[in-house]
């Protein structure tokens, strides 16, 4: 079990905005920079946002994060059908001195 | 453009080994640290380890020593020696370069490996 807590899942209709929550500590998420992927159905995960909340070059302003805290989040707005995906977010950790991954969630577009 | 080619993946027996090869190409390898991440079938992501571009080595506390990160710049090529392998073990690899600010921007499609007696 991941010391990292995401919902397991989320959904919305297209359009709507969508927020992740991704809940940690000070040795992971309260201390160190948050990344986090999408991973579409059959396919390796790719970059979304880097060092919080900064975005990629090519990744749609619709994404974006934040992090308060031991909080970071990510809010995907004008949801998109293709937007239906796997979301993890990943900060470094400290006291285990590597990267540890949130258990994902499951983002279903009705 | 940016190019990871995983190999070496394959059926192995609990306590056995198993070499995976990642081929790198579109950059400079020898800058850019390099990490493995692996996904148990239907499961989530989990990093396993990785390499800084001065070789220094980091590993996930559940594959320390039983697995060994390597790079050969010269052959723009990085290695995972898995010795010991477990049940648990049993994922798709991942090959991922890593940049300084963006962090894992990119991946392999992957390599299966299935511990099994």
């Amino acid at each position: 079990q991941s010391v990292l807590t995401q919902p397991p899942s989320a959904s919305g209709t297209p359009g709507q905005r969508v927020t992740i929550s991704c809940s940690g500590s000070n040795s992971n998420v309260g201390g160190n920079f948050v990344y986090w992927y999408q991973q579409l159905p059959g396919t390796a995960p790719t970059l979304l946002i880097y060092r919080d909340d900064q975005r990629p070059s090519g990744v749609p302003d619709r994404f974006s994060g934040s992090k308060s805290g031991t909080l970071a989040s990510l809010t995907i707005s004008g949801l998109r059908p293709e937007d239906e995906a796997y979301y993890y977010c990943v900060p470094w950790d400290d006291s285990l001195r590597g990267w540890l991954f949130g258990g994902g969630t499951k983002l279903t577009v009705l | 453009e940016v190019q990871l080619v995983e190999s070496g993946g394959g059926l192995v027996q609990p306590g056995g080994s198993l070499r995976l090869s990642c081929a790198a190409s579109g950059f400079t390898f020898d800058n850019y640290d390099m990490h493995w991440v692996r996904q148990p079938t239907g499961s989530g992501l989990e990093w396993v380890s990785g390499i800084g571009a001065a070789g220094d080595t980091y590993y996930a506390g559940s594959v320390k020593g039983r697995f060994t990160i390597s790079r050969e710049n010269a052959k723009n090529s990085l290695t995972l020696q898995m010795n010991g392998l477990r049940v648990e073990d049993t994922a798709l690899y991942y090959c991922a370069k890593w940049e300084a600010r963006r962090g894992w921007d990119h991946w392999g499609r992957g390599t299966l490996v299935t511990v099994s007696s």
